[in-house]
């Protein structure tokens, strides 16, 4: 049922920044907030970004992420080993009546 | 602090049933949705099911609507999720999730329960 198209990778030397996209619809991002999680190996998800753009606390300001019409981006700057990870984005469809999640995007770091 | 522990998963044959079970803590929780998403193995992330905090919403993946049905005991602090006619390909991870901040979407996940359908 994933409608947001992710990148399944993308890839960066440490200390440059990697944007990951994230591809809806005019009834999913296009009309509600996005949200950015990461998965660690064998981990639970964590919240990374809600509402488009804010950073719960404890998460560091190397984390960014933007909306723009039915499309968002998470940017990570500073990039670190520990930031090898998936990462997922994830918005209310109006049309599905539910959460919908990207399809993911692996992250390595070179 | 939040805390989310699952627990009923395991082992099942194809066309049986299961009941996984949430228990939530460190936060009013009838006042937030909250939600089963689940991770077949090597998989992504898929939604499965959302509950308002009432219980008088419920939400379904398409996957698994007529199967599967999410309910909640307030006084438990507590949500369930009760899965019949098993499929091989309902084999994965099972996280419960509280809601963030009223669109459903999530902050704080548990740790994640197995539930593994085979013959």
């Amino acid at each position: 049922q994933s409608v947001l198209t992710q990148p399944p990778s993308a890839s960066e030397t440490p200390g440059q920044t990697v944007t990951i996209s994230c591809s809806g619809s005019s009834s999913s991002i296009g009309s509600n907030y996005v949200y950015w999680y990461q998965q660690l190996p064998g981990a639970a998800p964590k919240l990374l970004i809600y509402r488009n753009d804010q950073r719960p606390a404890g998460v560091p300001d190397r984390f960014s992420g933007s909306k723009s019409g039915t499309s968002a981006s998470l940017a990570i700057s500073g990039l670190r080993s520990e930031d090898e990870a998936d990462y997922y984005c994830a918005a209310w469809d109006d049309s599905l009546t539910g959460p919908v999640i990207g399809t993911g995007t692996k992250v390595t770091v070179l | 602090e939040v805390q989310l522990l699952e627990s009923g998963g395991g082992l099942v044959q194809p066309g049986g049933s299961l009941r996984l079970s949430c228990a939530a803590s460190g936060f009013t929780f009838r006042s937030y949705a909250m939600s089963w998403v689940r991770q077949a193995p090597g998989k992504g992330l898929e939604w499965a099911s959302s509950i308002s905090g009432n219980g008088g919403s419920t939400f379904y993946a398409d996957s698994v609507k007529g199967r599967f049905t999410i309910s909640r005991d307030n006084s438990k602090n507590t949500i369930y999720l009760q899965m019949n006619s098993l499929r091989v390909e309902d084999t994965a991870v099972y996280y419960c999730a509280k809601e963030a901040f009223g669109d459903y979407l999530s902050d704080y996940w548990g740790q994640g329960i197995q539930v593994t359908v085979s013959s």
